[in-house]
């Protein structure tokens, strides 16, 4: 069956640290992978995008890596700060029929920053 | 630049009862979405609308309907609430189905007694 697993429920990290999340996904072959922050009481919000054909993006202080082999994506935040503390869900764009695309989103992981 | 406004914020209903979820986006997009989000199981999509006029079951479309009113506008209707519905709903736009970022509203958080 298909699934979309993030490494952990929650990850707890010290300020100025490199925090890392990883995404892996089974019996998926996504032309596109998508990570979003969501903080407590809101909805989503976009952070970033990678095509299969793209091995690393970054914005800022964020990177993002996609291997289609390992079926992994791993989401880096470099000098985190305290504000980073939410959960962040991956999502997989999947081809569900002709030219219909769904986004298939895993569960999230907390990451918590400690001052 | 409100992006995606959802209405109600907060309900309460009783099993048996209906109700509308109001979704409108005012980036001109054209695909829209409705999700719902339970703890343990992320993000499910319920229903979703590729362009105007068009609508298509997504995940766990059963005892949900929608209508796409307009470009702006995507409704979820539950006819016949039952206590499996206590969820929270978000509804998100987008330029297009693929490859495009998803805009979410912040959610409506229905319980259903």
């Amino acid at each position: 069956s298909q699934k979309i697993e993030q490494n952990s429920e929650a990850l707890n990290i010290q300020e100025g640290k490199t925090a890392t999340l990883t995404c892996n996904y089974t019996n998926y072959s996504p032309a596109y992978l998508q990570w979003y922050r969501q903080d407590p009481g809101r909805g989503p919000v976009f952070l970033l995008l990678i095509r299969e054909n793209e091995k690393e993006k970054r914005k800022e202080r964020l990177k993002v890596t996609f291997d289609t082999t390992l079926k992994q994506s791993l989401f880096h935040i470099t000098a985190s700060q305290p504000a980073d503390s939410a959960t962040y869900l991956c999502a997989l764009d999947v081809n569900s029929g002709g030219s219909n695309y769904k986004l298939t989103f895993g569960k999230g992981t907390l990451l918590t920053v400690n001052p | 630049n409100a992006g995606v406004t959802q209405t109600p914020k907060f309900q309460v209903l009783k099993t048996g009862q209906s109700m509308t979820l109001q979704c409108a986006q005012d980036m001109n997009h054209n695909s829209m979405y409705w999700y719902r989000q339970d703890p343990g199981m992320g993000l499910r999509l319920i229903y979703y609308s590729a362009s105007e006029g068009t609508t298509d079951k997504g995940e766990v479309p059963n005892g949900y309907n929608v209508s796409r009113l307009n470009k702006r506008e995507f409704s979820l209707r539950l006819e016949s609430a039952a206590p499996s519905q206590t969820s929270v709903y978000f509804c998100a736009s987008s330029v297009a189905l693929q490859n495009r970022p998803q805009h979410f509203g912040d959610g409506t958080r229905l319980s259903i007694l």
